[in-house]
């Protein structure tokens, strides 16, 4: 199974700043079609979680966007700029190039 | 507006069955296929399989085979998740998701469905 490893898994922000988070993946997420098939989700406490970046880079429909996504080879980035007190919740990469579809193990962001 | 809502919180015994639903609505339901994802009590999120509700045909994870079923009603739009024999370990929280193929991205998803499985 490819293992996402994601870091850091509490990442305390002040409102305002920006926040990064790391996600690494064990195997090459790059399909022949040229998409890198990982997905950034987010979720907020109590509810379900909400995609935030798909293939890679592009943003969803309706995601602000304070919010992207880069890579390089295996290791995936998202970027939040100017945190917002809404942000807190939980974020989750996600691979589904291969199967078993898998994600990090979440990386909780958390307000100063 | 697409939608999928999740049949409520069910609490069972070990050993009893169980189908939990999931029902699409706001767009071509044949045309996404449904994911199911479980998280256990304050853990993350883990992949059980999906369905294409055109031909229910089924991809399961491996870590979930033989242990539930899924399967699909296209008449009412919705998708089932089917246990025979639940464990204790069972006891979490089910997410349905609609899952775009071209993308295979989980672009909706249900307001979860909380099973407690408890002697």
């Amino acid at each position: 199974d490819v293992v996402m490893t994601q870091s850091p898994l509490s990442l305390p922000v002040t409102p305002g700043e920006s926040a990064s988070i790391s996600c690494r993946s064990s195997q090459n997420l790059l399909h022949t079609n040229g998409e890198t098939y990982v997905d950034w989700y987010l979720q907020k406490p109590g509810q379900s979680p909400q995609l935030l970046i798909y293939l890679g880079s592009k943003r969803a429909s309706g995601v602000p966007d304070r919010f992207s996504g880069s890579h390089s080879g295996t290791h995936f980035t998202l970027i939040i700029n100017e945190v917002q007190a809404e942000d807190v919740g939980v974020f989750y990469c996600m691979q589904a190039l291969h199967t078993p579809i898998t994600f990090g193990q979440g990386t909780r962001l958390e307000i100063k | 507006e697409v939608q999928l809502v999740q049949s409520g919180g069910e609490v069972k015994k070990p050993g009893e069955s169980l189908r939990i639903s999931c029902q699409g609505s706001g767009y071509r339901f044949s045309s996404y296929w449904i994911t199911w994802l479980r998280q256990m009590p304050g853990k993350g999120l883990e992949w059980m399989g999906n369905i294409d509700p055109r031909d229910s045909y089924v991809d399961y994870s491996l870590s979930f085979r033989g242990h539930v079923t899924f399967s699909v009603d296209q008449s009412i739009s919705t998708v089932y998740l089917n246990w025979s024999g639940l464990k204790a370990s069972d006891s979490a929280i089910y997410y349905c998701a609609r899952h775009a193929p071209h993308t295979s991205t989980f672009d909706s998803w249900g307001q979860g469905s909380l099973v407690t499985v408890s002697s």
